[in-house]
């Protein structure tokens, strides 16, 4: 099956810089590569996705990559701010059918010092 | 009310209870699923229903046992649980077709507690 890898596990820069976190995965079938966002106590949101028949997508301040030959895919987030501190999850998902199925990255815990 | 909504928000229940957690979702999606969130793991999956049949039960104990009457509600009984099972139940929906298919929306969730 799917096996999905996030790093880093916790990250923490200045408010302004910005935030890179990186997933790979290991099934080349899979097709849809989309970002959660984890406030504490909060349900996981989906902020940005992308399907594998784009290399780059971009909503303001965020943005997420993907090289599918690498099987690699990219959270940037740029002028963070402290509302974005958070925990972050990659997944990615394989299809098969009518069967769709979500396999999450272990999360990376965000903190952007004021 | 929209989106994905579950009850209960908390359960703390003893190991020889038997209760259930409920989702309902008013988003018009056909997919339902329920993950198990515990402290330093990622998301589990654990059950995929496609229009109210059961299409994924990634190895889950019997003591989980997932119903869904229709596209739009989802239930988990639990019984004879075990501490380890304590966790953030979280169910989600999503839509099986069209531009946005797989974009899975999130309840939640229900802290469970089992004694």
């Amino acid at each position: 099956g799917e096996n999905v890898e996030q790093h880093p596990s916790t990250l923490s820069v200045q408010e302004g810089d910005s935030a890179v976190i990186k997933c790979t995965y290991s099934d080349s079938a899979s097709n849809y590569f989309p970002w959660y966002k984890q406030e504490l106590g909060k349900r996981p949101q989906l902020i940005i996705d992308i399907r594998s028949n784009v290399g780059e997508k971009k909503d303001q301040r965020i943005a997420v990559t993907l090289n599918k030959t690498a099987k690699h895919f990219s959270l940037h987030i740029t002028e963070t701010q402290p509302e974005d501190s958070a925990v972050y999850f990659c997944a990615a998902s394989t299809s098969g059918g009518s069967n769709y199925k979500l396999t999450f990255g272990k999360g990376t815990l965000l903190t952007v010092n004021p | 009310e929209t989106g994905v909504t579950q009850t209960p928000r908390h359960l703390v229940m003893g190991m020889t209870n038997k209760k259930s957690l409920k989702c309902e979702q008013h988003l018009g999606h056909n997919a339902m699923y329920w993950y198990k969130q515990s402290a330093k793991k990622p998301l589990e999956l654990m059950f995929v229903y496609n229009f109210k049949e059961q299409t994924e039960n990634n190895s889950v104990p019997s003591r989980f046992s997932p119903e869904c009457p229709n596209s739009s509600h989802l239930f988990l009984h639990l019984h004879t649980l075990q501490p380890e099972d304590s966790a953030l139940y979280l169910c989600a929906s999503s839509p099986l077709g069209g531009p946005s298919y797989n974009e899975q929306f999130f309840g939640p969730g229900t802290r469970l507690t089992v004694l």
